[in-house]
């Protein structure tokens, strides 16, 4: 079964819109970080936003905010008053703790495009 | 700056001819980790080091070598390079196994 699942593999948003993108996880360790990186089209991969299992508030980075919603498994990246630059793969990934003995590998789910109108 | 330097960001080589891939942080990470990027396969971890000296496989360790002799340098070795290591290579480091992870700007490599 996928650790990490997301179901959009392309999103078209409009300038200066806000956009959701889904994100949903499987873990049996109650201690895990959820992450969001974006890719563009130059090949980096660059942090976003965190989210620890034990925060008790939604993670948020300027424009970026993480709707996590622990009993759902989900964890959904908003990015508010979207701008040209924000076209790129984005991709949710996952931590998980010391229970399962993941040794710190990232999973990451498979990517949804967002490409940004003009 | 704070940042993950990998070295060379292309590379066209040939198979069985040895090759290295550096990997540099300046933020006194303890953990860091190798990964490639295929088309329909997503990420996978190959390599990973807890700290100096401690290394482990992870999922895709085969035909790579890795060491850790600083705390900074974390390279990717590549003894008998096949066409079947073409891929996007980072590197990433990360205070711990458990937060969130700094990627270096990637390693396109070409085996033909």
């Amino acid at each position: 079964a996928q650790k990490i699942t997301q179901t959009q593999p392309g999103m078209f948003v409009q300038e200066k819109e806000a956009v959701t993108l889904d994100c949903t996880y499987d873990t049996s360790d109650p201690s895990y970080g959820l992450f969001w990186y974006k890719q563009p089209s130059s090949g980096e991969m660059i942090f976003l936003i965190y989210q620890g299992s034990y925060d008790q508030q939604n993670a948020t980075e300027g424009r970026y905010s993480l709707n996590f919603q622990k009993a759902r498994k989900s964890a959904n990246l908003v990015i508010s008053a979207s701008q040209l630059g924000d076209s790129a793969m984005y991709f949710c990934a996952m931590r998980e703790g010391q229970m399962v003995g993941s040794q710190g590998n990232l999973i990451f789910g498979k990517g949804t495009k967002l490409s940004v109108k003009p | 700056e704070a940042q993950v330097t990998q070295n060379p960001r292309y590379l066209i080589t040939v198979t069985g001819k040895k090759l290295t891939v550096t990997c540099s942080q300046n933020m006194n990470h303890e953990y860091m980790s190798w990964y490639r990027q295929d088309p329909g396969l997503g990420l996978r971890q190959i390599y990973y080091s807890m700290n100096v000296e401690v290394t482990d496989k992870g999922d895709v360790p085969e035909g790579y070598k890795v060491s850790r002799k600083e705390k900074r340098n974390f390279p990717l070795i590549l003894e008998s390079p096949s066409p079947n290591q073409t891929s996007l290579y980072f590197c990433a480091s990360s205070w711990t196994a458990y937060t969130e992870a700094f990627f270096g700007q990637g390693t396109r490599l070409t085996v033909v």
